[in-house]
């Protein structure tokens, strides 16, 4: 059962445009997330973050949203470049504790 | 630096061998991780050490042996594996007990046993 939901396996956007990435969540215990970007064969790459105190958090192109009573977070991207194109994972952070919990993913495709 | 090293990046192994991952970090962090992570599938927590102390194993297999020598350095040691375990491992530290941790991955070792 995922604790950690990313619906859409894969998004295409154009370039100039808004990239909007998901993630749900089931458990409320939760208190911390991430977004990663993921690239083939190299290791995930820190994004940005939220706590579970906050409702967004933003850092130049990339806001994050969060909606507790809804357990939703979402990503936004403005304006989506190509080299934004990559795999975006979120993550969950479980009763302030270092367990980890990733959602399955969602490959980003920014079309030129 | 925010840079996690990860060595070797690529190992294929029998099932009968005895082999090691490394993994080390300059960033003073005191909780370091090992993450499995299959094709098109999200990372997998595997182990977790805390000051240098494991404080989490996932249920992992025996034949996965985690040790933390030093604060700046994690292994992994893999004997009798199966086919089935090929996968990419990440190595990812933190400062741990931050109200905001982030986690630092490394570019992992693709692992392929035969």
């Amino acid at each position: 059962d995922q604790q950690v939901k990313q619906n859409s396996p894969s998004l295409s956007v154009q370039e100039g445009r808004i990239s909007i990435l998901n993630c749900d969540y089931t458990n409320s215990m939760f208190d911390y997330f991430l977004w990663y970007k993921k690239y083939p064969a190299e290791g995930p790459t820190f994004l940005i973050s939220i706590s579970s105190i906050k409702d967004k958090n933003e850092d130049g192109r990339f806001t994050v949203f969060l909606n507790k009573s809804a357990k939703h977070l979402s990503l936004h991207i403005v304006p989506s470049q190509p080299g934004d194109s990559a795999v975006y994972f979120c993550a969950a952070r479980w009763n302030y504790g270092q367990n980890f919990v990733f959602g399955p993913g969602t490959r980003l495709s920014v079309l030129p | 630096d925010t840079e996690v090293t990860q060595t070797p990046k690529h190992l294929v192994m029998g099932m009968t061998n005895k082999k090691s991952l490394k993994c080390e970090q300059h960033m003073g962090h005191r909780a370091m991780y090992w993450y499995k992570q299959k094709a098109k599938k999200p990372p997998e927590l595997m182990f977790v050490y805390s000051y240098e102390k494991l404080s989490i194993n996932e249920s992992v297999p025996s034949r996965f042996s985690p040790e933390c020598p030093n604060s700046s350095l994690l292994n992994l040691h893999l004997h009798a594996l199966q086919p089935e375990d090929s996968a990419l491992y990440l190595c990812a530290s933190s400062h741990p007990g931050l109200l905001q941790e982030t986690q630092y991955f490394g570019p992992g070792t693709r692992l392929l046993v035969l």
